[in-house]
């Protein structure tokens, strides 16, 4: 199995602020990722797809890069909407697989 | 837009099958993989496998004796049994579609049903 990892595993963060969280996968994965938002008590909603391809809908302050092995959610200008914990997850091969989550909350 | 609806008991005694249906609204299910997803505290979001509307099916090597899925499209319907169950399946249970598109490589789950929680208990 491919594991997924992330850091940090919680930040806090005030509006305005830009917010970076990184994924890494155990092998090459190519572009082969996808970033989720979850906020507590609600299922996960897309937010990228493809390392780098925005989910229609999703605020243009989001955005994502990376390749191979190592990959960044930026969040610009946190919003208070933004408050929430952010998943990475890997489509290159079965099983897929999720990494542990980002928690971001307010300082 | 499609919409996902999970259902089922909340409460599954051990060694006894987890039954659950997620039913799909708002859209065709034709030519889509339906997946299940859960999550615990514990082990955070793992996935459980996926079902085409053709019935091909993929699973998580991990679960894979124990689970069964199935698409009934006249009923706009995804099942998932999960045998044997323990207090380690006590979890959120979600239901996703498999996505893609031309413009990006791999598969991503969008939409997500809300979750339905499953304790595994006596």
């Amino acid at each position: 199995d491919i594991q997924m990892t992330q850091s940090p595993s919680s930040l806090s963060a005030s509006v305005g602020d830009r917010v970076t969280i990184t994924c890494r996968a155990s092998q090459n994965i190519n572009i082969y990722l996808n970033w989720y938002q979850q906020k507590s008590g609600k299922a996960p909603k897309l937010l990228i797809y493809g390392a780098s391809s925005l989910e229609s809908g999703v605020p243009s302050r989001f955005s994502g890069s990376g390749s191979e092995t190592d990959f960044t959610l930026t969040i610009n200008s946190l919003q208070p909407d933004d408050f929430a914990t952010y998943f990475c997850q890997q489509s290159y091969s079965t099983p897929f697989t999720f990494g542990p989550g980002t928690k971001v909350d307010i300082k | 837009q499609v919409q996902l609806q999970e259902s089922g008991p909340g409460l599954v005694k051990p060694s006894e099958t987890l039954s659950l249906t997620c039913t799909v609204s708002g859209g065709s299910m034709s030519d889509y993989y339906w997946s299940w997803i859960r999550q615990t505290p514990g082990k955070g979001l793992e996935w459980i496998g996926y079902v085409h509307t053709s019935g091909r099916s993929n699973s998580n090597p991990s679960l894979r004796s124990r689970v069964t899925m199935s698409v009934n499209p006249s009923k706009s319907q995804i099942s998932l049994r999960l045998g044997s169950v323990t207090a380690a399946d006590t979890a959120v249970y979600y239901c996703a579609r498999v996505t893609n598109a031309i413009s990006a490589p791999g598969t991503w789950f969008d939409p997500w049903g809300q979750g339905t929680l499953v304790t595994v208990s006596s």
